[in-house]
């Protein structure tokens, strides 16, 4: 069936450095993608949605310079967390429609920590 | 705007008892309705949804739920608790079937006794 991969399941980096997580729609293409954030024990909370060819749309109050999200192709999306700090450590989360039946797939999540 | 309330951050039941996750939500269009299930440092795994049609919905694992509109409710139900349900447990509402972000409840965990 079709798959949603996130690469790295799991990446610890140090204060100021930057981190890109890639979300790809393995056997089906995907016009959006959505990023999810959700701190231990809490809800998922929608970051952002990114959009293939065009700008992504952020939520209210989270910060796009510091989460760059780039749709590249119908098939991946990526979200770099950029100067990254402790406060940004977090179960980062994405979701793809497959274009063609509308079903909506979740990535397996990305665990970051940061230093 | 949409919105999911949980009732209960923690359930506990004994192995073989009647599971019951109570969810609500909130939309000004036709929802359409999840359950998802999440284990420790895992992504989340689709338990059942309503789209259109029967309200009771089955999903996997032995689980249903019954989309009650009078009741703007979706609550989850198992007749039999097994030790590997334990997990958290989402609900989620959204404006269409996949291709509208999803809001989420804030998660209800399931712990099951022996």
């Amino acid at each position: 069936g079709a798959v949603v991969s996130q690469h790295p399941s799991r990446v610890i980096c140090k204060s100021g450095t930057s981190v890109k997580i890639e979300c790809r729609s393995l056997d089906f293409q995907a016009t959006t993608m959505f990023w999810y954030r959700q701190f231990p024990k809490q809800s998922l909370m929608l970051m952002a949605t990114s959009n293939e060819g065009s700008k992504a749309t952020y939520e209210q109050g989270v910060e796009k310079d510091k989460f760059l999200i780039n749709h590249a192709s119908l098939t991946l999306s990526t979200l770099t967390v950029t100067s990254a700090h402790p406060e940004d450590s977090s179960f980062y989360i994405c979701s793809a429609p497959d274009r063609s039946t509308g079903e909506l797939f979740f990535g397996e999540g990305s665990r970051l920590t940061v230093l | 705007a949409q919105s999911v309330t949980q009732l209960g951050s923690h359930v506990s039941v004994s192995e073989g008892a009647l599971v019951l996750l109570r969810c609500n939500y909130s939309s000004s269009v036709p929802p359409y309705l999840f359950w998802y299930v999440q284990y420790p440092n895992q992504g989340l795994q689709l338990l059942l949804k309503y789209t259109t049609g029967a309200t009771l919905v089955k999903g996997i694992n032995g689980f249903e739920a019954e989309f009650k509109k009078s009741e703007t409710s979706f609550h989850l139900t198992k007749p039999s608790a097994h030790m590997s349900d334990a997990a958290e447990y989402f609900c989620a509402v959204s404006e269409s079937s996949g291709n509208t972000p999803l809001v989420f409840g804030k998660g209800t965990r399931l712990s099951v006794i022996a």
